[in-house]
């Protein structure tokens, strides 16, 4: 499986932007690019994915380089429920095996 | 809808003990699936089931086996536990197809101690 790096954990200010980065530097061409995140005591929850374009929806927007080997989720005004940990993950098409790294601490700060 | 849900939130076991994980979801996915997640670590698939009636190894399979009970249920039984399996299991179900991606879905975990 393909990986993913990202920073260990990153903070922000509340109400200002966030820009998560994720490095894939080995994706394929049919791998999908998934976050999701991971709030205290819960399990994950999806927050966005793409293949090549940039995404956008009504919890964040997903930037992907041209290359795609890089990506980043972009939070445009962070709130205290944001505080998570955020996880970038390569799925293939039509895949079943998402592949876990340890993602992004993000604390933000009121 | 519930989404997906797991019995129990907590459970206390000693080594050599067996139990059953149970996970439901009401949104009429194919694909369920099966992961650890240690303390500081992300999470690990342990098994997955495609549709029902079929399952497949994940990363960490050892000690453990699942049963597909019909499109709704997906249990996880551990056998004889043993320290290494202290963790929290969640659950989670998706769709895979033309339209969906597989967006998977969670339930709330289980934290399981093992003494």
């Amino acid at each position: 499986d393909a990986k993913t790096t990202q920073p260990n954990s990153m903070e922000s200010n509340e109400e200002e932007p966030v820009h998560l980065p994720c490095n894939h530097s080995t994706i394929s061409g049919t791998d999908y690019i998934h976050w999701y995140r991971q709030l205290p005591s819960q399990g994950p929850e999806y927050v966005i994915h793409g293949l090549t374009s940039n995404v956008n929806n009504r919890m964040a927007s997903l930037a992907i380089a041209e290359d795609r080997k890089s990506s980043t989720l972009i939070l445009h005004r962070a709130t205290l429920r944001d505080a998570a940990v955020y996880y970038c993950i390569l799925m293939e098409n039509y895949g079943q095996n998402f592949v876990f790294g340890p993602g992004t601490r993000l604390s933000v700060l009121p | 809808n519930a989404g997906v849900t797991q019995t129990p939130k907590f459970q206390v076991l000693k080594t050599g003990q067996s139990m059953t994980l149970q996970c439901a979801q009401d949104m009429n996915h194919n694909s369920m699936y099966w992961y650890r997640q240690d303390p500081g670590m992300g999470l690990r698939l342990i098994y997955y089931s495609a549709s029902e009636g079929t399952t497949d190894k994940g990363e960490v399979p050892n000690g453990y086996n699942v049963s597909r009970l019909n499109k709704r249920e997906f249990s996880l039984r551990l056998e004889s536990a043993a320290p290494s399996q202290t963790s929290v299991y969640f659950c989670a179900s998706s769709e895979v197809g033309d339209t969906f991606m597989g967006e998977q879905y969670f339930g709330p975990g289980t934290r399981l101690t093992v003494t």
